[in-house]
C-alpha cells in the first residue's frame, strides 16, 4: 500500500462548483500534513496547512481525520485558475521526509 | 531575488554521458532537497543535506551523487545516464524538519531528457 494514495482524477467541474479531494496515508506516526498545488510543467506550491481542527482560507477548507486517517480538501465556488493539480504531503515524525501523494488533477470548466 | 534557483532548467543529453544539476537557495535555509518527479507525476524524495550532512539517501542508484559544498548549495551529479532517468528533478529547501515546516520551497525544475 502506498503510503500517501489520492483519486489521480481528473475531476471536471463547472465553474462556481463545489469540489472535495480526500488524500489518505497509512503511517499512524504521520505528524503534519499539507496541501500543495501544482500548475502544469511547474513546481508545487504550498496551498494550506493542514490542522487537527481544520482550518480554512477563503475558499478552501481543509479537514484532517485521524481515526480514519484522511484529509481532505474541500473548494469552494471553483475558479478556472483552480485548475491544477493538488498533492496531499505527510510528514512522518523523525524521518525527515515529506511524502507526497501522487495528486488529484482539478479541471475546472467555463 | 530567486530563493531556490536550478540550472539548468531544460538538459538533453545522449545516454551513458555524465551531467550535473545545481541548486542554490537564498532563504537562509538549513536543509536542502533532490526529487525526481517521473511520467506519471510522483514526486518522490532522492536525497536530503542538512548542514552539509547528509540525513536522507532513499534507494537510488549509485550513479546518482549529491553534493553540498555548503548550507545554500546542493548539487546532484548523474553517471551514465539511461533512458530511464527522463524526469524532471525539483531541487528544495526548508528549515529542518520538524521546525517550521511550511518554509518547505521548491525550485522550478530542471527537465532532463535522455535519448
Amino acid at each position: 500500500r502506498k503510503e500517501v494514495e489520492q483519486d489521480p482524477g481528473p475531476f471536471n467541474v463547472p465553474e462556481g462548483a463545489t469540489v472535495a479531494f480526500n488524500c489518505t496515508y497509512s503511517n499512524s506516526a504521520s505528524q503534519s500534513f499539507f496541501w500543495y498545488r501544482q500548475d502544469c510543467r511547474k513546481e508545487p506550491k504550498l496551498l494550506m496547512s493542514v490542522y487537527s481542527s481544520g482550518n480554512e482560507d477563503g475558499r478552501f477548507t481543509a479537514q484532517l481525520n485521524r481515526a480514519s486517517q484522511y484529509i481532505s480538501l474541500l473548494i469552494r465556488d471553483s475558479k478556472l485558475s483552480d485548475s491544477a493539480t493538488y498533492l496531499c504531503v505527510d510528514y512522518i515524525s523523525g524521518t525527515y521526509k515529506y511524502i507526497f501523494g501522487t495528486g488529484t488533477r482539478l479541471k475546472v470548466l467555463a | 531575488d530567486t530563493a531556490v534557483s536550478q540550472t539548468p532548467k531544460y538538459l538533453v543529453t545522449q545516454m551513458g554521458n555524465d551531467k550535473s544539476i545545481k541548486c542554490e537557495q537564498n532563504l537562509g535555509h538549513d536543509t536542502m532537497y533532490w526529487y525526481k518527479q517521473d511520467s506519471k507525476k510522483f514526486l518522490k524524495i532522492m536525497f536530503s543535506y542538512n548542514n552539509k550532512e547528509l540525513i536522507i539517501n532513499e534507494t537510488v542508484p549509485n550513479r546518482f551523487s549529491p553534493k553540498s559544498p555548503d548550507k545554500a548549495h546542493l548539487n546532484l551529479h548523474i553517471n551514465s545516464l539511461e533512458l530511464g532517468d527522463s524526469a524532471v528533478y525539483f531541487c528544495a529547501s526548508s528549515h529542518l524538519p520538524p521546525a517550521d515546516l511550511s518554509t518547505y520551497t521548491f525550485g522550478s525544475g530542471t527537465r532532463l531528457t535522455v535519448v
